[in-house]
């Protein structure tokens, strides 16, 4: 069945510095990858998304990239700050609209 | 504009009791979904609605769980009986699908359940 694999698990930064989250897919049909932010008690935030038709969309600190070949999409984070740690997720949308996340990194920003 | 609101924010039963949870969605957001989210895990879909209709239930556990939305707006998700291991976060989310739209969702802050 679908899959999307998130590397790494956990992730410790240094204020300032970058902070990227890689993810792959299975399906070969997912059209549309967003990326969400989570915090504590709360839901998950969409931060950013990219379309199957773009290489890379960039929103300020934020970036991701995609690879249709590869099956592959991350996300970039720069200039870290503290109120950047949470838990991170990337999902993939098929195009019958089904959503499947990956299991999350936890992001910590040390300041 | 309010986001999606859901109720309880926590609920604590016993096991083989039944449980409740609600869902207001985004006013116009004509899909509504219903997640399961377990400690240290992504969400993952029990059940998605457009309008009224039940468009993808493969993963919702139908011998002791059940969804409704009628009128096409809340929603509500029970499970009857609680087991141990239903113990999670229960999130809902609703976006606006429209033709050859993509799929932003929008989430809230869910719903803790702990069965004893």
């Amino acid at each position: 069945g679908e899959n999307v694999e998130q590397h790494p698990s956990t992730l410790s930064v240094q204020e300032g510095d970058s902070a990227v989250i890689k993810c792959t897919y299975s399906d070969s049909a997912s059209n549309y990858f967003p990326w969400y932010k989570q915090e504590l008690g709360k839901g998950p935030q969409l931060i950013i998304d990219i379309r199957s038709n773009v290489g890379e969309k960039k929103d300020q600190r934020i970036a991701v990239t995609l690879n249709k070949t590869a099956k592959h999409f991350s996300l970039h984070i720069t200039e870290t700050q503290p109120e950047d740690s949470a838990v991170y997720f990337c999902a993939a949308v098929t195009g019958g609209f089904k959503t499947i996340f990956g299991a999350g990194t936890r992001l910590f920003v040390k300041a | 504009e309010a986001g999606v609101v859901q109720s309880p924010r926590y609920k604590i039963i016993e096991k083989k009791q039944p449980v409740a949870f609600w869902c207001n969605p985004i006013s116009g957001h004509n899909t509504l979904y219903w997640y399961l989210q377990n400690l240290g895990q992504g969400p993952e879909l029990l059940i998605r609605y457009e309008n009224e209709e039940a468009v993808d239930d493969s993963q919702l556990p139908k011998d002791r769980f059940s969804a409704e939305r009628l009128k096409g707006v809340d929603s509500t998700l029970k499970i009857q009986p609680a087991e141990l291991g239903d113990s999670a976060v229960y999130l809902c989310a609703s976006s606006y699908l429209a033709g050859g739209g993509y799929n932003e969702q929008f989430f809230g802050p869910g719903t803790r359940l702990t069965v004893l």
